[in-house]
């Protein structure tokens, strides 16, 4: 079974600093895709960031990059200067088959970063 | 664009009530989905749909079902709402490129 694991439950950085959030993955699938989400304190997801299996590229959005080590079946996201407003829960997840018939995301427990003046 | 619209925000129910939970899109995705999310959990996934006319049970489907009213809507209904129902619920649609999700506000559901 597919399996996003998340080992930090909480990161602490200061502003202006650079932070980087675990993300390790388990698949048989050749054909995967990986995301990034931000929940807020108000609640919201937040589409961040993706990496598919098959991108030679490391993807970047932005302050968001994600380093993609596919042997080490891992997908970190790294945010860089970070900023009072990326103080929030961050989610890894990956596309899953369902039943032959659809896609759904798996998604890892969750690392909360706080960032401090 | 509204992106992904879910009603209602807050809702307390007794045990054994029901309710359905409102999901509308206006993005033209073809697949939508229900997550939860418990504290310490995630989210998993409930029941998705993807196209319309099709629904299929994720993770987690007992004591739910799910309506594909048209491509725009998909609802999510507890016939007899228990506690362990409490939970912040989520509805999502995605495009069919990369299969990213797009995330409504979420409906913070109690039951008492």
């Amino acid at each position: 079974a597919q399996k996003i694991t998340q080992t930090q439950p909480g990161m602490f950085v200061q502003e202006k600093e650079a932070v980087t959030l675990d993300c390790t993955y388990d698949t048989s699938d050749q054909s995967y895709g990986l995301f990034w989400y931000k929940q807020p304190s108000s609640g919201e997801m937040i589409f961040l960031i993706y990496q598919g299996s098959y991108d030679e590229q490391n993807a970047t959005e932005g302050r968001y990059s994600l380093n993609f080590q596919k042997a080490r079946k891992s997908a970190n996201l790294v945010i860089s200067a970070s900023q009072l407003g990326d103080s929030a829960m961050y989610f890894c997840a990956m596309r899953e088959l369902y039943n032959q018939a659809g896609t759904a995301l798996i998604f890892g427990k969750g690392t909360t970063l706080s960032v401090s003046s | 664009n509204a992106g992904v619209t879910q009603t209602p925000k807050f809702q307390v129910l007794k045990t054994g009530q029901s309710m359905t939970l409102q999901c509308a899109q206006d993005m033209n995705h073809n697949s939508m989905y229900w997550y939860r999310q418990d504290p310490g959990m995630g989210l998993r996934l409930i029941y998705y749909s993807a196209s319309e006319g099709t629904t299929d049970k994720g993770e987690v489907p007992n004591g739910y079902n799910v309506s594909r009213l048209n491509k725009r809507e998909f609802s999510l209904r507890l016939e007899s709402a228990a506690p362990s129902q409490t939970s912040v619920y989520f509805c999502a649609s995605s495009n069919p490129s990369r299969d990213t999700q797009y995330f409504g506000p979420g409906t913070r559901l109690t039951v008492l």
